[in-house]
């Protein structure tokens, strides 16, 4: 059980373009998704805070217009990368909590991008 | 805010041997310290957690210990073994929604 999933797993886009990555939560529900951005041999660094039906809970510097979030069901949010540059290659990596409980974040696998 | 320091930033040890990795943090508040492993190119994946109302923590190979008072807590690993190879995360939160605040993670190579 607690299984998170992302798609894609991977994905190179052309600087301009928008790129979406999903996070989905396969055997719970989940009120509240965070997202995370992990740069080569570094620590994992909070980007928001996405809550079901509500906007996120962005961290200071990360720009809201830039990184859209959307928390459409209880299963399901997504990342939108507007208008990517280089500097926004990346990994990411979504976690998800149990509605029904507990503090445990089970992390989705990530998506690496890349943008050329 | 809250701020995790984690040590050491590399650790090698000879299979068999254990491994311990220590973590501090700073908000008395916090009461909730999971332990990730992330392997190369994959998410972390939760070994084990520990809550401020309980001071060890084992299960199989792997314990944690908590020092509330010092604000402390490690990760102890016995019995290594090559798989056990990874980046290893320690995390600390409030609970509830609150996010958790990530250590800069130790790099164990376990050496067969």
């Amino acid at each position: 059980g607690a299984v998170v999933s992302q798609h894609p797993s991977w994905v190179i886009c052309k600087s301009g373009t928008s790129v979406k990555i999903e996070c989905r939560s396969l055997d719970f529900q989940a009120t509240t998704m965070f997202w995370y951005r992990q740069f080569p041999k570094q620590s994992l660094m909070l980007m928001a805070t996405s809550n079901e039906g509500s906007k996120a809970t962005y961290e200071q510097g990360v720009e809201k217009d830039k990184f859209l979030i959307n928390h459409a069901s209880l299963t399901l949010s997504t990342l939108t990368v507007t208008s990517a540059h280089p500097e926004d290659s990346s990994f990411y990596i979504c976690s998800a909590r149990d509605m029904r409980g507990g503090e445990t974040q089970y992390f989705g696998p990530g998506t690496r991008l890349l943008v050329l | 805010g809250e701020n995790v320091e984690q040590h050491p930033s590399t650790l090698s040890v000879q299979e068999g041997d254990s491994a311990v990795i220590k973590c501090t943090y700073s908000d008395s508040a916090s009461n909730y310290f999971p332990w990730y492993k992330q392997e190369l190119g994959k998410g972390p994946q939760l070994i084990i957690d520990i809550r401020s109302n309980v001071g060890e923590k084992k299960d199989q190979r792997i314990a944690v210990t908590l020092n509330k008072t010092a604000k402390h807590f490690s990760l102890h690993i016995t019995e290594t073994q090559p798989e056990d190879s990874a980046v290893y995360f320690c995390a600390a939160s409030r609970g509830g929604n609150t996010p958790l605040v990530f250590g800069k993670g130790t790099r164990l190579s376990v050496i067969a």
